[in-house]
């Protein structure tokens, strides 16, 4: 089955700067890539996500990048503020018999220093 | 649109029983999952629907059992619980299965003592 990877597991950045978090994917045929964000206590929210016919995506503040040869995508949040304190899912998927299937990965807690 | 629900949000159970775990959606969604989040280990998906009357199994189905009888509503049984079973379990729906998990609920949190 898919094995997504995800890195680093926890992230500080100041207020402003720029964040990256990275995941691995196993399966070639994943097809598509999405990213969750999840608060204290909350449930995921889809906050953007990329098919494997796209390289890039962006919108506003965040982007995610696809590399399928490597087979990695990234998500980048530019001048990060206190409100994207959170953890952040990826996860790939693919069609299996028909159907897709989504694999996350474990996971970045990312905390924003004001 | 209250989107999607999920009831209830805690349960304490012991082992042996069962209950189920009730999830509706009022987006005429297609494709409904069930997934149980661990510390550690992100989201499992459990069991799937991509239409009323249609269900398939995820990563971890076993000791759970779903149905569809209807578009809106997409209930999650614990046969006899176990205390592997404590988590937290969401549910989530998306118009069809380009976009998999669209949206969650609120999600319950279940103990199995």
């Amino acid at each position: 089955g898919e094995n997504v990877e995800q890195h680093p597991s926890t992230l500080s950045v100041q207020e402003g700067d720029s964040a990256v978090i990275k995941c691995t994917y196993s399966d070639s045929a994943s097809n598509y890539f999405p990213w969750y964000k999840q608060e204290l206590g909350k449930r995921p929210q889809l906050i953007i996500d990329i098919r494997s016919n796209v390289g890039e995506k962006k919108d506003q503040r965040i982007a995610v990048t696809l590399n399928k040869t490597a087979k990695h995508f990234s998500l980048h949040i530019t001048e990060t503020q206190p409100e994207d304190s959170a953890v952040y899912f990826c996860a790939a998927s693919k069609k299996d018999f028909g159907n897709e299937k989504l694999t996350f990965g474990t996971g970045t807690r990312l905390t924003i220093i004001p | 649109n209250a989107g999607v629900t999920q009831t209830p949000k805690f349960q304490v159970l012991k082992t042996g029983q069962s209950m189920t775990l009730q999830c509706a959606q009022d987006m005429n969604h297609e494709y409904m999952s069930w997934y149980r989040q661990d510390p550690g280990m992100g989201l499992r998906l459990i069991h799937y629907s991509v239409g009323a009357g249609i269900t398939d199994q995820g990563e971890v189905p076993n000791g759970y059992n779903v149905s569809r009888s209807t578009t809106e509503d997409f209930p999650l049984r614990l046969l006899s619980a176990a205390p592997s079973q404590t988590s937290v379990y969401f549910c989530a729906s998306s118009l069809d299965g380009r976009r998999v998990a669209q949206f969650f609920g609120p999600g319950t949190r279940l103990t199995v003592l």
